[in-house]
């Protein structure tokens, strides 16, 4: 059975700070991990994925994400927040047939200035 | 880019009523996914679509079903709305190929039962 735990269903950090967005999740076959974000009205895009090239996976708007199998765990960092950066995380766990995704329980971030 | 549509952001229909939801991309993607999305609970798969008319059921496909006529075209019908099937509905699509594929998703239909 596969499974996703965000923790932290509500994060606030002021501008500037460290983002740090908690990921663990539990899978029966080699992982894909998917970190999207969701901008107030509008639908999911990807934010970065491990697909077990590296470990240390970059992607969009300066965030980036490691992969940490002893672990079991994918969480999210950005070093330093912006105000654009409020909106809700999703960590995402692929591996199942039929290209299926695992969604965790998001994590809506505000930043304060 | 790609695109993927939804018929309508905003639905309001009355307990009873059959709604249709529909989703359209424009990639060729073979896979398509029906999710609901609910506060603290992410995204839950009702159904997907892995090639035209062929469907499987997804984590809780109580109360839905879907219809797959042509390779772009993914519909949701909701039989006889509940007001528990309030909720944000998206659609996605990704290629077919292994698990490591990103699936685009559509801007959502936020679906309000009276």
């Amino acid at each position: 059975a596969q499974s996703v735990t965000q923790l932290g269903s509500h994060v606030s950090v002021s501008e500037g700070a460290l983002v740090l967005l908690r990921c663990n999740y539990s899978s029966s076959v080699p992982p894909y991990l998917f970190w999207y974000v969701q901008y107030p009205n509008q639908g999911l895009q990807l934010l970065l994925k491990y697909t077990s090239a590296a470990t240390l996976v970059k992607g969009i708007n300066g965030f980036e994400a490691e992969f940490k199998k002893s672990e079991t765990s994918f969480h999210l960092t950005k070093p330093s927040a912006h105000m654009s950066d409020a909106a809700e995380y999703f960590c995402a766990l692929g591996g199942a047939a039929g290209n299926k995704l695992t969604f965790g329980g998001g994590t809506r971030v505000l930043v304060k200035p | 880019d790609v695109k993927v549509t939804q018929s309508s952001r905003y639905l309001v229909k009355r307990t009873g009523e059959k709604v249709f939801l529909e989703c359209v991309q424009d990639m060729d993607h073979e896979n398509m996914f029906w999710y609901r999305q609910d506060p603290g609970l992410g995204l839950r798969l009702i159904y997907f679509s892995y090639d035209v008319k062929m469907k499987e059921k997804g984590d809780i496909p109580e109360g839905y079903s879907v219809s797959r006529e042509k390779k772009e075209r993914f519909s949701l019908i909701l039989e006889s709305a509940s007001t528990n099937q309030t909720s944000m509905y998206l659609c996605a699509s990704s290629r077919r190929t292994t698990g490591e594929e990103t699936q685009y998703f559509g801007p959502g239909t936020r679906l309000l039962v009276l």
